[in-house]
């Protein structure tokens, strides 16, 4: 099985602050690498497909970066609807793992 | 506008079994596979397995296998989960969620509201 981690696992910023979160898989997963965005009490949304492809209607401040095994996050000018949880997920195997999630609060 | 929406919350007590629906709508249901994911309270997304509703054919992450059922009736355009024997550890959130294919890339790119399941005696 494809094991997946996260780091960190939770983070704190402020409005306008750039993060960064790191995805990596135990093996090469190419770029089968999507992640979702979950607000509290809300349904997973997708944010970026193929580790670097903006879903239609997510905004530009979000992209993604990676291949293989390591990959990235990154949110510029952090907004308040940005404070979230985020998870990673591949799709090299018809196994579909998360990761176990960031999640970027209030600092 | 593609929607997925869930059946309501669930509480059952140890013991019984329940079946969860998930109705799409605003495309054609039988051509995309349909996934499930479960959340127990404040922890991550587990993967359950996945159902084409063209022909139902399923298939189970092996953490879930023999544990839960899929299927899919495609008349009325809804996935189903059942859940049988439930246990305390069965509470969770179940959210179902379209898979999109993609140059052997896969995803989920819509996700049902998810159904609060609550197994309590």
């Amino acid at each position: 099985d494809i094991q997946m981690t996260q780091s960190p696992s939770s983070l704190s910023a402020s409005v306008g602050d750039r993060v960064t979160i790191t995805c990596r898989a135990s093996q090469n997963i190419n770029n089968y690498l999507h992640w979702y965005q979950q607000r509290p009490g809300k349904a997973p949304k997708l944010l970026i497909y193929a580790a670097s492809t903006l879903q239609s209607g997510v905004p530009s401040r979000f992209s993604g970066r990676g291949s293989g095994t390591e990959f990235t996050l990154s949110i510029s000018n952090l907004q308040p609807e940005d404070f979230a949880t985020y998870y990673c997920q591949q799709s090299y195997t018809t196994l579909f793992s998360f990761g176990p999630g960031t999640k970027v609060d209030v600092k | 506008e593609v929607q997925l929406v869930q059946s309501g919350i669930e509480v059952k007590k140890p013991g019984e079994s329940l079946k969860i629906s998930c109705q799409a709508s605003g495309y054609t249901f039988a051509t995309y596979w349909i996934g499930w994911v479960r959340q127990m309270p404040g922890k991550g997304l587990e993967w359950m397995g996945i159902i084409y509703p063209g022909d139902s054919d399923t298939r189970y992450s092996p953490s879930f296998q023999g544990q839960v059922t899929m299927s899919a009736d495609k008349s009325i355009t809804t996935a189903y989960l059942q859940l049988t024997t439930l246990k305390a550890s069965d509470t969770a959130i179940y959210y179902c969620a379209r898979r999109i294919v993609w140059e052997n890339h896969n995803w989920f790119d819509h996700w049902g509201q998810g159904t609060q399941v609550i197994v309590s005696s």
